[in-house]
């Protein structure tokens, strides 16, 4: 079964500063990988997926399938990235497209 | 925001009743999920339906039902089967078929056992 691992529950860094929240996965296929964040009192939204090879909000992320990571990574962290950041994965191929989370790093951003 | 709404925001049982929360969506998407987020646990997969009139459990499902008569809709029943229901649900949906599709999240409901 595929699983997703977030080694931190929480994380800070001071504004300024570079960021990385890790992400760990396995599954025995070619997933598709993203990374959800949940803002203070905000709906839970999509910040970026591996396949768009997207920058989001100066947030990148590259799929190591070696290493079998996706690590988020920021240069620069800001305070309004505090935020809940889950990374989670879909299963490749047929009809299934449901996602499996991590249990999500917890980020705080001081000024 | 928009496009999925959940409600109640709130909700409040007594053990042993059964609750349903209602999640709609006018986004025209064929998926729809339902998950479960507790502290510490991030989001659990309940139940999914990936068209009208089909729905497939997911990894949590015991304790839970569900039905899915029209598109648009997706209600989840909490019953008194589910030994620990006191948590935040999210409802989701997206178009299905398309690899890297994104979810779309509902505001949630917290329910609470009393």
């Amino acid at each position: 079964a595929q699983r997703v691992t977030q080694p931190e529950k929480l994380l800070s860094v001071f504004k300024g500063a570079p960021v990385e929240l890790k992400c760990n996965y396995s599954y025995s296929g070619s997933p598709e990988l993203f990374w959800y964040v949940q803002y203070s009192r905000q709906r839970l939204q999509l910040l970026l997926r591996h396949i768009s090879r997207e920058s989001i909000k100066g947030f990148t992320a590259d799929l190591n399938k070696g290493e079998t990571s996706f690590h988020l990574k920021k240069p620069f962290a800001q305070e309004e990235d505090s935020a809940m950041y889950y990374c989670a994965l879909q299963m490749s191929g047929g009809s299934n497209y449901k996602l499996t989370f991590g249990k999500g790093t917890l980020l705080t951003v001081n000024p | 925001d928009g496009g999925i709404t959940q409600s109640p925001k709130y909700l409040f049982r007594k053990e042993g009743q059964n609750v349903t929360l209602s999640c709609e969506q006018n986004l025209n998407h064929d998926a729809m999920y339902w998950y479960r987020q507790d502290p510490g646990q991030g989001l659990r997969l309940i139940y999914y339906s990936q068209i009208v009139n089909d729905f497939q459990k997911g990894d949590i499902a015991e304790g839970y039902s569900v039905s899915r008569e029209k598109k648009e809709s997706f209600p989840l029943t909490v019953t008194s089967a589910q030994k620990n229901p006191t948590a935040f649900y999210l409802c989701a949906s997206s178009i299905v078929a398309v690899p890297g599709n994104e979810q779309f999240f509902g505001p949630g409901t917290r329910l609470t056992v009393l």
